[in-house]
């Protein structure tokens, strides 16, 4: 097993520009989570996915979309990257709200 | 409102020492805690679990145990290695919220040669 996924590792982007980070789990788990971490903050939920077709708000959704068309894959689009988006972004994993999670080795964003 | 306070923020102890690590929370209701470790550059891996019934939980040199009438938690780490040098997150389930899960904003140890 791969585990969680994510691509790219890191990317640059300028203000405005568009970008999907892409995360994929290959364990057949329903509950799938996007996070934000920055310095001194913790890691943020942006949004989470209970299964295919169901996607909901976190505690920081505002600038990013997502969709869950299927059960592995759960894609995190920026609509139009802001240098307050410069973060490490990590995609999470679980068999449902109550298990522990398992974790994508992450993406760092950077937005000049 | 749902909390997660960890103690200390950091700590720097030699190669071979014991230390702990504390965790406090508000969660409410409670359904588990979580301990985590993220080494730097690399995503969280889960340490252990423990529900409300559960006071003392191990993985290998790390135990963590839990007072759910105090809502306490702590990770003790016995004879440390360089590869204890992480960040470590106590992570609480079952309060509101969009998903549940309130984090603490983690401790990060280093382990001195």
């Amino acid at each position: 097993n791969a585990g969680v996924t994510q691509t790219p590792k890191f990317q640059v982007l300028k203000t405005g520009q568009s970008m999907t980070l892409q995360c994929a789990q290959d364990m057949n788990h329903e509950y799938m989570s996007w996070y934000r971490q920055d310095p001194g903050m913790g890691l943020r939920l942006i949004h989470y996915s209970v299964g295919a077709g169901i996607t909901d708000q976190g505690e920081v959704p505002n600038g990013y979309n997502v969709s869950r068309s299927t059960t592995e894959d759960f894609p995190l689009r920026l609509l139009s990257a802001a240098p307050s988006q410069t973060s490490v972004y990590f995609c999470a994993s679980s068999y449902s709200k109550q298990r522990g999670q398992f974790f994508g080795p992450g993406t760092r964003l950077t937005v000049l | 409102k749902n909390q997660v306070e960890q103690s200390p923020q950091s700590l720097i102890i030699l190669e071979g020492k014991n230390c702990t690590l504390q965790c406090n929370y508000t969660v409410s209701p409670f359904s588990n805690l979580r301990w985590y470790k993220q080494d730097t550059g690399r995503g969280p891996v889960s340490l252990t679990i423990m529900t409300f019934s559960e006071n003392t939980k191990s993985n290998g040199r790390y135990t963590a145990t839990l007072d759910a009438d105090t809502k306490q938690s702590s990770l003790h780490i016995t004879a440390s290695q360089l590869s204890d040098s992480a960040s470590y997150i106590c992570v609480v389930s079952g309060g509101g919220g969009a998903d549940g899960l309130t984090f603490g904003k983690g401790t990060h140890l280093i382990i001195q040669p």
